[in-house]
């Protein structure tokens, strides 16, 4: 079966530090792999996506960035964070192959709050 | 572009039966997903709808009508667990046949 994994579960950040989020997917093999943001009371915003190693799409011009250095691992970073960008981060996989082709299947999230 | 449109909070009591809308206009259509999140935790798979018509799961039904873009989620013998936000969700053609595009969700209260 496949699981998929993001750390931190938490992250408390000043305003101007760096990021990195973690996502890594197991169990299946070239997955589409998805950043979405959440802030407070609001709908989830898709921030990135990939369809393989090293092929990223940004969909909200933002201080953020993401990068896809092995086929199941998908990293989201910032230089330096803003206040703005406190929020739940989530990332989420699929594939043509699943029954329900690219249902998307959420990881546990990470929950940013930059001070 | 895209707009998905939701009741932003709805409230039920136990038991009851509460129909949760959801009308979408996007560019070219290809399935419709209901998925349910509990404060704090990651969204989770609830239904799909590609063809017009009913789809029945348990306690959970969901509906769509294309040619209206249209969908509700019908929700009976509500549960004090059932206190979620209820997402929907469109897999438009024009944005690719991997992504969807996400309402900002219903948030729904059972009460005693």
């Amino acid at each position: 079966s496949q699981t998929i994994h993001q750390w931190p579960a938490t992250l408390v950040q000043p305003v101007g530090s760096p990021l990195s989020l973690e996502c890594t997917v197991e169990g299946t093999s070239n997955p589409n792999l998805y950043w979405y943001r959440q802030a407070a009371g609001r709908g989830l915003q898709l921030l990135f996506y990939s369809v393989g190693i090293g092929q990223i799409s940004s969909e909200v011009p933002q201080n953020l960035s993401a990068s896809r250095p092995q086929d199941r691992q998908f990293i989201l970073s910032s230089k330096k964070l803003l206040l703005s960008d406190s929020g739940f981060y989530l990332c989420a996989w699929s594939s043509l192959r699943t029954p329900r082709a690219y249902e998307q299947y959420f990881g546990p999230g990470t929950r940013l709050t930059v001070t | 572009g895209q707009n998905i449109d939701q009741p932003t909070e709805m409230t039920a009591t136990e038991g009851a039966i509460v129909q949760i809308n959801c009308t979408y206009q996007t560019s070219g259509f290809n399935g419709l997903f209901w998925y349910q999140q509990h404060a704090g935790e990651a969204p989770t798979f609830l239904s799909y709808n590609v063809l017009d018509g009913l789809e029945e799961k348990g306690r959970f039904s969901s509906f769509l009508s294309r040619s209206k873009g249209y969908s509700y989620l019908l929700l009976k013998e509500l549960q004090m667990k059932d206190s979620a936000s209820y997402l929907c969700a469109v897999r438009a053609l024009n944005t690719g046949f991997q992504k969807l595009v996400f309402g900002t969700g219903t948030r729904l209260l059972v009460s005693p």
